[in-house]
């Protein structure tokens, strides 16, 4: 059965820590990697991945994934309390356009 | 449980057509979305529900009409296809509006 595990679900840190999320995956025939920031409503995309050993910035966030070892991280550093959010992953596969979704990482920045 | 399970996975239309995109959930959850992502692109959200009968619009509603007539189920309309519709469609739910959203698998349309 196709899955993606993200860890830990929830974790609470000081503005200006570093956090690196998690998230595993066992998926068939898998294309890409995809984060997701989930602010109120709508998650918002941050990266999509889909080779092994390049990371991919956005600020002071980065990402990675490892398709040997089948997971991915999300760093962000310099943590700020607007990075309070729920951070998903998802992996999509190259048989259909589907997503195979985690059920998010709780982060909480505290000041 | 199944989480959000939506139906079908894949399906072409015409131009014109009409069609429901099926979403269920067992989690009890009130709160149900329906997102299309496009390749290349974020999510953007149609419609959203607040619970049974209470139903407003996201970011990008024309074209798509919704219903909540219970609390599992959150069917997504399409009146007349258009081409511009093309997308994978994503329903989510969750327990409160800032809480972990879950998402079904998608739905794959192709209006031609």
């Amino acid at each position: 059965e196709d899955k993606v595990v993200q860890s830990p679900l929830s974790l609470v840190v000081h503005e200006g820590d570093t956090v690196t999320l998690n998230c595993s995956y066992e998926v068939t025939n898998f294309r890409s990697l995809l984060w997701y920031k989930q602010e109120k409503k709508a998650p918002t995309f941050l990266f999509m991945l889909t080779s092994s050993g390049i990371e991919k910035k956005s600020g002071r966030l980065s990402s990675i994934l490892d398709k040997k070892e089948l997971f991915s991280i999300l760093n962000i550093t310099a943590t700020q309390t607007g990075d309070s959010a729920i951070y998903l992953c998802a992996s999509s596969m190259d048989s259909n356009y589907q997503l195979i979704w985690g059920a998010g990482t709780k982060l909480i920045i505290k000041p | 449980n199944a989480g959000v399970t939506q139906t079908p996975k894949f399906r072409i239309l015409k131009i014109g057509q009409s069609m429901t995109l099926q979403c269920t959930q067992d989690m009890n959850h009130n709160y149900m979305y329906w997102y299309r992502q496009d390749p290349g692109m974020g999510l953007k959200l149609i419609y959203y529900s607040v619970g049974a009968g209470i139903t407003d619009k996201g970011e990008v509603p024309n074209g798509y009409n919704v219903s909540r007539s219970t609390t599992e189920d959150f069917p997504l309309r399409l009146e007349l296809a258009a081409p511009s519709q093309t997308s994978v469609y994503f329903c989510a739910s969750s327990r409160g509006l800032e809480e972990t959203q879950y998402f079904g698998p998608g739905t794959r349309l192709l209006v031609l």
